[in-house]
Formats: C-alpha cells, sequence, structure tokens
C-alpha cells in the first residue's frame, strides 16, 4: 500500500483485557512513532523505533504498556491488563529519515475499554 | 520538560478572510517545524515544514519562523470553509515531534 495502514481500525475490549494494536509503516521508512490521542486532546508520544537502534520508550505511561518491531517493517503496541483510561485513539507515523523529521500518519485504531 | 505551546481556540474567521495560527516552543536549539492539519476523526495530515527563519509560501499557507522569539506561525489566506480543523504545530524535542495541543479553526461562511 502507498500509506501506513494500521489495524483494527475499531476495538472495544473489556477492562483487564490485553490488547495488540498493528502498524504496518510506508516500505522504507526507517522511523516509527506510536502516539495516542484521547477524545478533544492532543497527540501524546508512546514510543519511537529507528531502524535497529534501541527503542525511545520515555513516553510509554506504564509497564502495561510495550511495543515491538522487527527491523523496518511491522510494528505491534501492546496493552495488557486494560483500563478504562487507555481508551484512546493509537496514532501510529513513519518517516524515511531519522533524527524527529516529518512523519506520515495512519489512520489510527480507536480503543474503548469498557 | 520541553514544551510547544498553541491557544486551543476556537478560532473564528468569515470565509475570505486570512486565518493567523501561532506556536511558541522552549527548545532554542530546535531546527525544524512542522505544521499539520486534523480534520475531526481523522489522523494529522502534515501541510507545512520550516527550517529556515523567515517566511515559507505554499499556496494559500505561508509559514513563519522566528527562531530568537522561538514562534513559528501558519497563516491561511482566503480562508475557506474547508479549512475548519485543527491544526497541530510540531516540533522535534531530540528524536519524537512534540506536538502542540492544536487550535481549533472555524471557518464561517
Amino acid at each position: 500500500g502507498a500509506g501506513v495502514s494500521q489495524s483494527p481500525s475499531n476495538k472495544v475490549t473489556e477492562k483487564g483485557k490485553d490488547v495488540e494494536l498493528r502498524c504496518d509503516p510506508i516500505s522504507g521508512h526507517t522511523a516509527l512513532y506510536w502516539y495516542r490521542q484521547r477524545l478533544g486532546q492532543g497527540l501524546e508520544f508512546l514510543i519511537y523505533f529507528q531502524g535497529n537502534s534501541a527503542p525511545d520508550k520515555s513516553g510509554l505511561p506504564s509497564d502495561r504498556f510495550s511495543a515491538e518491531r522487527t527491523g523496518e517493517s511491522v510494528s505491534t503496541l501492546t496493552i495488557q491488563r486494560t483500563q478504562q483510561e487507555d481508551s484512546a485513539v493509537y496514532l501510529c507515523a513513519s518517516s524515511p529519515t531519522s533524527g524527529g523529521s516529518f512523519g506520515y500518519f495512519g489512520p489510527g485504531t480507536r480503543l474503548l475499554v469498557l | 520538560q520541553k514544551e510547544v505551546e498553541q491557544n486551543s481556540g476556537p478560532l473564528s474567521v468569515p470565509e475570505g478572510a486570512i486565518a493567523s495560527l501561532n506556536c511558541t516552543y522552549s527548545d532554542r536549539g530546535s531546527q525544524s517545524f512542522f505544521w499539520y492539519r486534523q480534520y475531526s476523526g481523522k489522523s494529522p495530515e502534515l501541510i507545512m515544514s520550516i527550517y529556515s527563519n523567515g517566511d515559507k509560501e505554499d499556496g494559500r499557507f505561508t509559514a513563519q519562523l522566528n527562531k530568537a522569539s522561538q514562534y513559528v506561525s501558519l497563516l491561511i489566506r482566503d480562508s475557506q470553509p474547508s479549512d475548519s480543523a485543527t491544526y497541530l504545530c510540531a516540533v522535534p524535542q531530540n528524536t519524537p515531534l512534540v506536538f502542540g495541543k492544536g487550535t481549533r479553526l472555524s471557518v464561517i461562511a
């Protein structure tokens, strides 16, 4: 595909369940970012991957959140023991260069924790 | 804490007017600046980037940068109702982009 894709587009889960969100970046993009956007709020940085370097996890809000990326391909964001405050849109972006340059966003995954 | 600040709005302008959106940032070392547009229920879309002091024009959009004042702005000329959206200012802080909370623009027909 031409752009960043994310799946699922919507996810409804019960409190305490684990969820896994997927991001397929644009082919050849070395950098990949995850952000969270709560309703009516700004973008909150979660984690950043650059090639095979150690990821920048400084934005992860708790140890219930983790993310993986293999090389320069797909990334998964996992939220364990979901809480209602985890409800948000989770956005993935990829970038063709390192150094925090601009990013192309995917359509997001809308997560609702009941 | 390195920050990017924007007025949340809403900023209402009549159709055909100039909309002026402002952003300040705290990191004096920042070298690149981006404006994103986000329609309701959609993901952000990059519309402008600027790296040097001064103005950069692209169609109806002009980005203005003043590094001494740590200030970046976006002007939208001949505003259209389709410009109604939230505009996010973004600044790289080390590696990840740090976004302002955005300014909601409403263009009234």
